[in-house]
């Protein structure tokens, strides 16, 4: 059962633009969304999260959006740099924590 | 440096043979969780230990087992291994369970398990 969707499997940008990448969740049970980013031959490491009681949290240049009533959540990335450029995954947990299948992004200098 | 090491990195195992993964976490961390990942997907919940005692399973079978220390670390087991085993399987940690009270997991590295 696949409870976190990321529905995108790669995106490209240029630097200097936004990286927007997109998450859906099917559990209305979580309440609390994380963002991690994975390189290879790494483990994933955690990026940035949100409650669900609110509906935006900002960290430097990473920003993650919450709608509820939509259960989708965002992460914006501006400006993008090219050491922006991994993969990464939409994690969702209630008593436990599930992972969306990951977007790939390339940011191009 | 996330302060959670995995062992083996990696591993090649028979099909039909049993594979012991360990995983050693932050000190202080009560929470264990397992995960699944095969190629070109996310991690895959495998199931989840508190404090030395499982509390939350995903849908894998019984011969995918675990146990978790008093000294932090753990193990995944496997039984009768399968060629769709073969994956990279991580490790995570947190102090609480994951995303209780803002609480984030920590990855290891993960072991990359190969079944020929």
């Amino acid at each position: 059962d696949q409870q976190v969707k990321q529905n995108s499997p790669s995106l490209s940008v240029q630097e200097g633009r936004i990286s927007i990448l997109n998450c859906d969740y099917t559990n209305s049970m979580f309440d609390y969304f994380l963002w991690y980013k994975k390189y290879p031959a790494e483990g994933p490491t955690f990026l940035i999260s949100i409650s669900s009681i609110k509906d935006k949290n900002e960290d430097g240049r990473f920003t993650v959006f919450l709608n509820k009533s939509a259960k989708h959540l965002s992460l914006h990335i501006v400006p993008s740099q090219p050491g922006d450029s991994a993969v990464y995954f939409c994690a969702a947990s209630a008593d436990d924590m599930r992972f969306g299948a990951g977007t790939r992004l390339t940011v191009k200098p | 440096e996330t302060g959670v090491t995995q062992s083996p990195t990696h591993l090649i195992k028979t099909r039909g043979q049993q594979v012991t993964l360990r995983c050693s976490s932050q000190s202080g961390h009560n929470t264990v969780s397992w995960y699944q990942q095969a190629l070109g997907q996310g991690p895959q919940f495998i199931f989840q230990y508190y404090r030395e005692e499982e509390n939350g399973r995903g849908n894998f079978p019984p011969r995918f087992s675990g146990l978790q220390f008093p000294n932090y670390s753990s193990e995944l087991n496997v039984n009768a291994l399968e060629l769709d085993d073969s994956a990279l399987y991580l490790c995570a940690s947190s102090r609480l369970l994951p995303g209780r009270g803002g609480t984030e997991a920590f990855f290891g590295q993960g072991t990359r398990l190969t079944v020929v």
